[in-house]
Protein backbone atom coordinates (compact mmCIF):
# COMPACT_ATOMS: atom_id res chain seq x y z
CA UNK A 1 0.00 0.00 0.00
CA UNK A 2 1.10 3.19 -1.24
CA UNK A 3 1.76 5.87 2.01
CA UNK A 4 1.18 9.65 2.12
CA UNK A 5 2.97 11.24 -0.85
CA UNK A 6 4.27 14.50 -0.53
CA UNK A 7 7.06 17.50 -2.21
CA UNK A 8 8.90 18.93 -2.56
CA UNK A 9 10.90 17.17 0.48
CA UNK A 10 12.97 20.82 1.15
CA UNK A 11 13.09 24.09 -0.03
CA UNK A 12 15.09 26.82 0.09
CA UNK A 13 13.03 30.41 -0.34
CA UNK A 14 13.72 33.78 0.73
CA UNK A 15 11.33 35.94 2.99
CA UNK A 16 8.36 37.34 0.91
CA UNK A 17 8.67 34.83 -1.72
CA UNK A 18 5.72 32.31 -1.93
CA UNK A 19 5.92 28.03 -1.77
CA UNK A 20 3.55 25.42 -2.43
CA UNK A 21 3.91 22.07 -1.15
CA UNK A 22 1.39 19.64 -2.26
CA UNK A 23 0.40 16.25 -0.72
CA UNK A 24 -1.16 12.53 -2.18
CA UNK A 25 -3.30 11.25 0.78
CA UNK A 26 -3.66 7.05 1.52
CA UNK A 27 -5.95 5.88 -1.19
CA UNK A 28 -9.63 5.79 0.33
CA UNK A 29 -8.61 8.23 3.42
CA UNK A 30 -11.20 10.68 3.50
CA UNK A 31 -9.87 12.76 6.49
CA UNK A 32 -6.40 15.01 5.24
CA UNK A 33 -4.18 17.28 7.57
CA UNK A 34 -1.85 20.05 7.48
CA UNK A 35 0.56 20.01 10.28
CA UNK A 36 3.47 22.65 10.91
CA UNK A 37 6.59 21.55 13.15
CA UNK A 38 9.12 23.63 14.16
CA UNK A 39 12.47 22.85 15.19
CA UNK A 40 12.06 21.40 19.04
CA UNK A 41 8.04 21.53 18.91
CA UNK A 42 5.58 18.81 18.71
CA UNK A 43 3.64 19.49 15.41
CA UNK A 44 0.75 21.91 15.05
CA UNK A 45 -2.87 21.33 12.81
CA UNK A 46 -2.88 24.03 10.31
CA UNK A 47 -5.88 22.43 8.40
CA UNK A 48 -8.55 19.57 8.49
CA UNK A 49 -10.42 18.67 5.41
CA UNK A 50 -13.02 15.91 5.43
CA UNK A 51 -13.33 15.13 1.85
CA UNK A 52 -13.04 18.48 0.20
CA UNK A 53 -14.69 20.68 2.92
CA UNK A 54 -12.38 22.67 5.93
CA UNK A 55 -13.80 20.93 8.88
CA UNK A 56 -10.69 22.73 11.24
CA UNK A 57 -8.78 25.73 10.03
CA UNK A 58 -8.26 27.87 12.94
CA UNK A 59 -4.80 27.76 13.77
CA UNK A 60 -4.18 28.51 9.94
CA UNK A 61 -2.72 31.93 9.30
CA UNK A 62 -5.05 32.96 6.79
CA UNK A 63 -3.78 36.47 5.84
CA UNK A 64 -0.40 34.59 4.37
CA UNK A 65 -1.51 30.73 4.31
CA UNK A 66 -3.72 29.15 1.73
CA UNK A 67 -4.76 25.26 1.33
CA UNK A 68 -7.19 23.50 -1.10
CA UNK A 69 -8.54 20.00 -1.73
CA UNK A 70 -11.07 21.20 -4.37
CA UNK A 71 -11.18 17.00 -5.50
CA UNK A 72 -11.32 15.12 -2.27
CA UNK A 73 -8.36 13.30 -2.86
CA UNK A 74 -4.92 15.41 -3.50
CA UNK A 75 -4.05 19.13 -1.58
CA UNK A 76 -1.80 21.74 -1.58
CA UNK A 77 -0.66 24.18 1.07
CA UNK A 78 0.69 27.57 -0.30
CA UNK A 79 2.69 30.23 1.81
CA UNK A 80 2.53 34.02 0.40
CA UNK A 81 4.45 35.88 1.31
CA UNK A 82 6.35 33.56 3.22
CA UNK A 83 7.91 34.97 6.88
CA UNK A 84 11.53 34.10 8.47
CA UNK A 85 9.22 32.19 11.34
CA UNK A 86 7.53 29.92 8.41
CA UNK A 87 11.02 27.95 8.57
CA UNK A 88 9.56 24.55 9.35
CA UNK A 89 8.63 20.90 8.49
CA UNK A 90 5.28 20.78 6.84
CA UNK A 91 3.60 17.53 7.46
CA UNK A 92 0.44 16.22 5.39
CA UNK A 93 -1.32 13.28 7.12
CA UNK A 94 -4.70 11.29 6.39
CA UNK A 95 -6.96 8.90 7.86
CA UNK A 96 -9.78 6.74 6.90
CA UNK A 97 -12.37 8.97 9.19
CA UNK A 98 -12.45 12.17 11.25
CA UNK A 99 -14.23 13.49 14.06
CA UNK A 100 -15.82 11.53 17.26
CA UNK A 101 -15.32 8.04 15.45
CA UNK A 102 -11.70 8.22 14.38
CA UNK A 103 -9.51 5.75 15.84
CA UNK A 104 -6.50 8.43 16.23
CA UNK A 105 -4.77 6.96 13.95
CA UNK A 106 -2.83 8.79 11.67
CA UNK A 107 -0.70 8.32 8.40
CA UNK A 108 2.33 10.56 7.63
CA UNK A 109 4.61 11.35 5.06
CA UNK A 110 8.28 12.21 5.48
CA UNK A 111 7.35 16.07 5.49
CA UNK A 112 8.65 19.20 3.34
CA UNK A 113 11.09 21.28 5.01
CA UNK A 114 11.16 24.91 4.33
CA UNK A 115 14.04 27.18 5.56
CA UNK A 116 13.21 31.33 4.49
CA UNK A 117 16.22 33.12 4.73
CA UNK B 1 -8.51 22.19 27.48
CA UNK B 2 -6.21 19.18 26.84
CA UNK B 3 -2.95 19.47 26.84
CA UNK B 4 0.65 16.77 27.00
CA UNK B 5 3.97 17.42 28.99
CA UNK B 6 6.82 15.88 28.06
CA UNK B 7 9.42 15.57 30.81
CA UNK B 8 12.59 15.13 29.09
CA UNK B 9 13.59 16.79 25.56
CA UNK B 10 16.50 13.78 25.47
CA UNK B 11 16.92 10.76 26.90
CA UNK B 12 20.00 8.58 26.44
CA UNK B 13 20.38 5.29 27.54
CA UNK B 14 22.70 2.26 26.86
CA UNK B 15 21.65 -0.48 24.24
CA UNK B 16 19.94 -3.34 26.23
CA UNK B 17 19.26 -1.30 29.04
CA UNK B 18 15.77 -0.17 30.05
CA UNK B 19 13.59 2.89 28.60
CA UNK B 20 11.35 5.35 30.05
CA UNK B 21 9.93 8.37 28.55
CA UNK B 22 8.15 10.26 30.58
CA UNK B 23 4.41 11.99 29.94
CA UNK B 24 1.65 13.67 32.12
CA UNK B 25 -1.36 14.62 30.96
CA UNK B 26 -4.22 17.55 31.56
CA UNK B 27 -7.69 16.58 30.21
CA UNK B 28 -11.17 16.75 31.60
CA UNK B 29 -12.46 13.60 31.54
CA UNK B 30 -10.90 10.18 30.05
CA UNK B 31 -8.62 10.74 27.87
CA UNK B 32 -7.41 9.24 24.86
CA UNK B 33 -3.93 9.31 24.73
CA UNK B 34 -0.98 8.00 21.66
CA UNK B 35 2.37 7.87 21.38
CA UNK B 36 3.45 8.32 17.61
CA UNK B 37 7.31 7.62 16.86
CA UNK B 38 9.62 9.52 14.13
CA UNK B 39 12.51 8.15 12.84
CA UNK B 40 15.46 10.49 11.29
CA UNK B 41 13.82 11.74 7.59
CA UNK B 42 10.85 9.18 7.79
CA UNK B 43 6.97 10.19 8.91
CA UNK B 44 5.59 10.15 11.97
CA UNK B 45 4.12 6.27 13.08
CA UNK B 46 1.48 5.36 15.58
CA UNK B 47 3.34 3.14 18.12
CA UNK B 48 0.29 2.85 20.51
CA UNK B 49 -3.11 4.20 21.77
CA UNK B 50 -4.59 4.15 24.93
CA UNK B 51 -9.04 4.52 24.40
CA UNK B 52 -10.20 3.60 28.11
CA UNK B 53 -9.83 -0.16 27.91
CA UNK B 54 -6.40 -1.85 29.64
CA UNK B 55 -4.73 0.82 31.50
CA UNK B 56 -1.12 -1.21 30.18
CA UNK B 57 -1.42 -0.60 26.43
CA UNK B 58 1.42 -2.71 24.22
CA UNK B 59 2.69 -1.64 21.42
CA UNK B 60 4.96 -2.07 18.06
CA UNK B 61 8.37 -3.12 18.58
CA UNK B 62 8.16 -4.10 21.87
CA UNK B 63 7.23 -0.42 23.56
CA UNK B 64 4.44 -0.34 26.46
CA UNK B 65 2.94 2.43 28.05
CA UNK B 66 0.62 2.78 31.08
CA UNK B 67 -2.33 4.94 32.01
CA UNK B 68 -2.21 5.87 35.50
CA UNK B 69 -5.27 8.04 36.62
CA UNK B 70 -4.12 8.88 39.58
CA UNK B 71 -0.68 10.32 38.55
CA UNK B 72 -1.91 11.93 35.52
CA UNK B 73 0.47 10.12 33.65
CA UNK B 74 0.91 8.12 30.29
CA UNK B 75 5.10 7.02 30.56
CA UNK B 76 6.14 4.91 27.61
CA UNK B 77 8.45 2.24 28.13
CA UNK B 78 10.48 -0.74 26.78
CA UNK B 79 12.35 -3.49 28.67
CA UNK B 80 15.30 -3.42 26.61
CA UNK B 81 16.74 -0.96 24.13
CA UNK B 82 17.77 -1.58 20.29
CA UNK B 83 19.75 0.99 18.67
CA UNK B 84 17.16 1.07 16.05
CA UNK B 85 15.07 2.90 18.67
CA UNK B 86 16.62 5.76 18.04
CA UNK B 87 14.24 8.39 17.30
CA UNK B 88 11.59 10.99 18.37
CA UNK B 89 8.95 10.18 20.75
CA UNK B 90 5.33 11.90 21.09
CA UNK B 91 3.36 11.52 23.68
CA UNK B 92 -0.15 12.82 22.40
CA UNK B 93 -3.48 13.74 23.93
CA UNK B 94 -7.21 13.55 21.47
CA UNK B 95 -9.36 16.59 22.40
CA UNK B 96 -12.67 16.06 23.86
CA UNK B 97 -14.49 18.77 22.17
CA UNK B 98 -12.75 18.67 19.08
CA UNK B 99 -11.46 15.48 18.39
CA UNK B 100 -7.86 17.31 17.49
CA UNK B 101 -4.69 15.20 18.66
CA UNK B 102 -2.55 17.76 20.69
CA UNK B 103 1.05 16.56 20.68
CA UNK B 104 3.59 17.14 23.41
CA UNK B 105 7.16 18.59 22.33
CA UNK B 106 8.56 15.52 21.85
CA UNK B 107 11.49 13.56 23.46
CA UNK B 108 14.84 12.54 21.65
CA UNK B 109 16.15 8.72 22.34
CA UNK B 110 19.36 8.12 21.56
CA UNK B 111 20.55 4.38 22.02
CA UNK B 112 24.39 4.22 22.91
CA UNK B 113 26.37 1.06 21.91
Amino acid sequence: EAGVAQSPRYKIIEKRQSVAFWCNPISGHATLYWYQQILGQGPKLLIQFQNNGVVDDSQLPKDRFSAERLKGVDSTLKIQPAKLEDSAVYLCASSLGGGAHHTGELFFGEGSRLTVL
Amino acid sequence: AQSVTQLDSHVSVSEGTPVLLRCNYSSSYSPSLFWYVQHPNKGLQLLLKYTSAATLVKGINGFEAEFKKSETSFHLTKPSAHMSDAAEYFCVVRSDSSYKLIFGSGTRLLVRP
